[in-house]
């Protein structure tokens, strides 16, 4: 069981706009930066957003993140077949350590 | 840039314990500002931290496992190790070492993101 709650599945045609959400708790998200990570096929998780709604250099513009309460969500705009993967969110929580949602995974029709 | 490789078997028996190595090249784990950290991730599943170390030493794992569970480092290496004791089945994974950048403001420091992460190495557990 996840310490943060995601949708198994999305998804979407190329050039649609497509949210993911993830919720937690105060202990987590309530008081601690958001993060996703973006898990292609066979490969490790990459960092795609962090605190909340930063990309690291290299991620395109199309993705973003925001945080409201114990929730939080990635969006994906202009959508493009090479983001067909699976997308974790993560947050600190201050009991357990490093919480992660259970994976959206995300297919581009 | 940093980058992290992990090596140990690929097969331990029941009741054994696992044994994994993370080697970090491109920068010292002695230069500090990071937790060196595993994570797994069972077959067709999500993530699960398992715990932390500084280049210090000092330790955070997750409750869930802590028990089970000792992180190592070697600074004089520039790797650092988990330890799984008691393994079962349900301990099969692919296993990840990743960077955490420690952020320190204000008098208190926090943990931040995960990266980079290694390639990943599965474990399986079975006699």
């Amino acid at each position: 069981q996840s310490v943060l709650t995601q949708p198994p599945s999305a998804s979407g045609t190329p050039g649609q706009r497509v949210t993911i959400s993830c919720s937690g708790s105060s202990s987590n998200i309530g008081s601690n930066y958001v993060y996703w990570y973006q898990q292609l096929p066979g490969t490790a998780p990459k960092l795609l957003i962090y605190r909340n709604n930063q990309r690291p250099s290299g991620v395109p513009d199309r993705f973003s993140g925001s945080k409201s309460g114990t929730s939080a969500s990635l969006a994906i705009s202009g959508l493009r077949s090479e983001d067909e993967a699976d997308y974790y969110c993560a947050a600190w929580d201050d009991s357990l350590g490093a919480g992660f949602g259970g994976g959206t995974k995300l297919t581009v029709l | 840039q940093v980058q992290l490789q992990e090596s140990g078997p690929g097969l331990v028996k029941p009741s054994q314990t696992l044994s994994l190595t993370c080697t970090v090249s491109g920068g010292s784990i002695s230069s500090g500002g990071y937790y060196w950290s595993w994570i797994r991730q069972h077959p067709g599943k999500g993530l699960e931290w398992i715990g932390y170390i500084y280049y210090s030493g000092s330790t955070y794992y997750n409750p869930s496992l802590k028990s089970r569970v000792t992180i190592s480092v070697d600074t004089s290496k520039n790797q650092f190790s988990l330890k799984l004791s008691s393994v079962t089945a349900a301990d099969t994974a692919v296993y990840y070492c990743a960077r955490v950048l420690v952020n320190c403001s204000g008098g208190s420091c926090y943990s931040d993101w995960f990266d980079p992460w290694g390639q990943g190495t599965l474990v399986t557990v079975s006699s």
